[in-house]
């Protein structure tokens, strides 16, 4: 069936490194995918989204890249700190409908002081 | 301006028991979203509402499970009869014109009701 898969369950870096978290999606027809944060305890914070129509998109120390040919979404985050340290989810919009997002299972990302 | 906000943010329930988790949507937000997420998953779409209507249930269990945003108050989602499996993190999200931004069709959760079945 269709879903969204992340290639690498856990990354650790070193503060002041740059941070890449991959994700794969299968659903040819989502056009709208979204990056969210989520700390423990607490709810995904939404971070950064990009449309099917644009391959680059820039936010404050994150950019997303969306390569639609090999179906694959990548967030960068630039010198990482210790507060970036979260589970980040990517999600996709299924079948068109921007509510109905599905989510990946996420990466862990642990940022080393 | 206040987020999406969820009550109880933890809930104890027996077996058989009923839940009742309330959300807030963001001010100025008229569309109401449900996510549960199970322990180490990805959040899972149960149901879209907007005022008085439930536009999208698709993703609500057929059994023990409903959902309101009434006129006045609140959005619901309701669990009767609890069993362990519903033991999990509901999550309330919300999007709609927000006065002021360009982002309006974003989606914004807010931090979540933990359900716990004993």
């Amino acid at each position: 069936g269709e879903n969204v898969g992340l290639h690498l369950p856990t990354l650790s870096v070193q503060e002041g490194d740059n941070s890449i978290i991959n994700c794969a999606y299968s659903n040819s027809a989502s056009d709208y995918f979204i990056w969210y944060k989520q700390e423990s305890g607490k709810g995904p914070q939404f971070i950064i989204d990009i449309r099917s129509n644009m391959d680059k998109r820039q936010g404050q120390r994150v950019t997303v890249l969306l390569n639609k040919t090999v179906k694959h979404l990548s967030l960068q985050i630039a010198a990482t700190q210790p507060g970036d340290s979260a589970v980040y989810f990517c999600a996709e919009n299924s079948g068109g409908s921007n509510y109905k997002l599905t989510f990946g299972k996420g990466t862990l990302l642990t940022v080393n002081p | 301006n206040a987020g999406v906000m969820q009550n109880p943010r933890h809930l104890v329930r027996r077996r058989g028991q009923e839940a009742r988790l309330r959300c807030s949507p963001m001010k100025g937000h008229s569309h109401v979203y449900w996510y549960r997420q199970l322990p180490e998953e990805g959040l899972k779409f149960m149901v879209y509402l907007q005022k008085e209507n439930i536009i999208d249930e698709s993703g609500m269990p057929k059994e023990r499970f409903s959902a309101e945003f009434p006129k006045e108050g609140p959005s619901i989602l309701r669990i009767q009869q609890v069993v362990r499996g519903d033991s999990a993190a509901y999550f309330c999200a919300s999007s709609g014109q927000v006065a002021g931004t360009s982002s309006g069709n974003t989606i914004y959760f807010g931090e979540g009701s933990w359900l716990t079945v004993v």
